[in-house]
């Protein structure tokens, strides 16, 4: 069965540096990837997403993730975090089109200045 | 592009009392999910239909869950009764039928609080 992981729960940054945010999953072939972030009140807003090819995808916002295989993971990266980015990653999986999105249970991002 | 628009945004209702919440897809979408987001939880998949079918709802909490899609631009998810631990956010999603098919597109959420 699909499933995803995100190891930390809640992460604090300083404004200005460096953000990695884990995500481990499991699945049986190679998935389709997604990250996704939640403001506080609000919807879920897709970031980036990785179905195929270069191994390094880029997002909106600046962000960007990439695949490994080897270790099965999924990571979100940001070089320089800004105080709008505090809210909440989810990393997803899902299958061939027409299944459904599996996510991990978050982590929450603070942004310290 | 308008997105996926569900309704009601906001719902309070008293424990008993039956409630539905509204879903339109992304037009010309063939899926559309449903999950639901609690802070114990996360967010679960509840149900969701390709072309209108139904093809997992092994998500469904119990008998008093049920969901409809009657056609390809609406779709309803209906709790009774209702009880205070079926407060959460629901969301309601869709995705494509092209190549772009793996990416789904979620709603803004129905915040549903039972009292």
């Amino acid at each position: 069965a699909q499933s995803v992981t995100q190891p930390d729960i809640h992460i604090t940054v300083s404004e200005g540096a460096s953000l990695e945010l884990r995500c481990n999953y499991s699945y049986g072939a190679t998935p389709y990837l997604f990250w996704y972030v939640q403001s506080p009140g609000q919807g879920l807003q897709l970031l980036l997403k990785y179905f195929s090819g270069d191994t390094l995808v880029q997002g909106i916002k600046g962000f960007e993730a990439e695949f490994k295989r080897s270790q099965s993971s999924f990571n979100l990266r940001k070089p320089s975090v800004h105080w709008s980015d505090a809210a909440e990653y989810f990393c997803a999986v899902k299958g061939q089109a027409g299944t459904a999105l599996i996510f991990g249970k978050g982590t929450t991002l603070s942004v310290s200045s | 592009d308008a997105g996926v628009i569900q309704s009601p945004r906001h719902e309070v209702t008293e424990m008993g009392q039956e409630v539905t919440l509204r879903c339109k897809p992304i037009s010309g979408h063939n899926s559309l999910f449903w999950y639901r987001q609690t802070m114990m939880r996360g967010l679960e998949l509840l149900i969701y239909f390709n072309n209108n079918v139904p093809i997992d709802d092994s998500g469904m909490p119990e008998d008093r869950f049920s969901a409809k899609m009657p056609n390809a631009s609406f779709s309803t998810l209906k709790i009774q009764p209702s009880e205070p631990r079926d407060s959460a956010v629901y969301f309601c999603a869709s995705s494509p039928r092209d190549w772009d098919g793996n990416t789904i597109y979620f709603g803004e959420g129905s915040w549903l609080t039972v009292v």
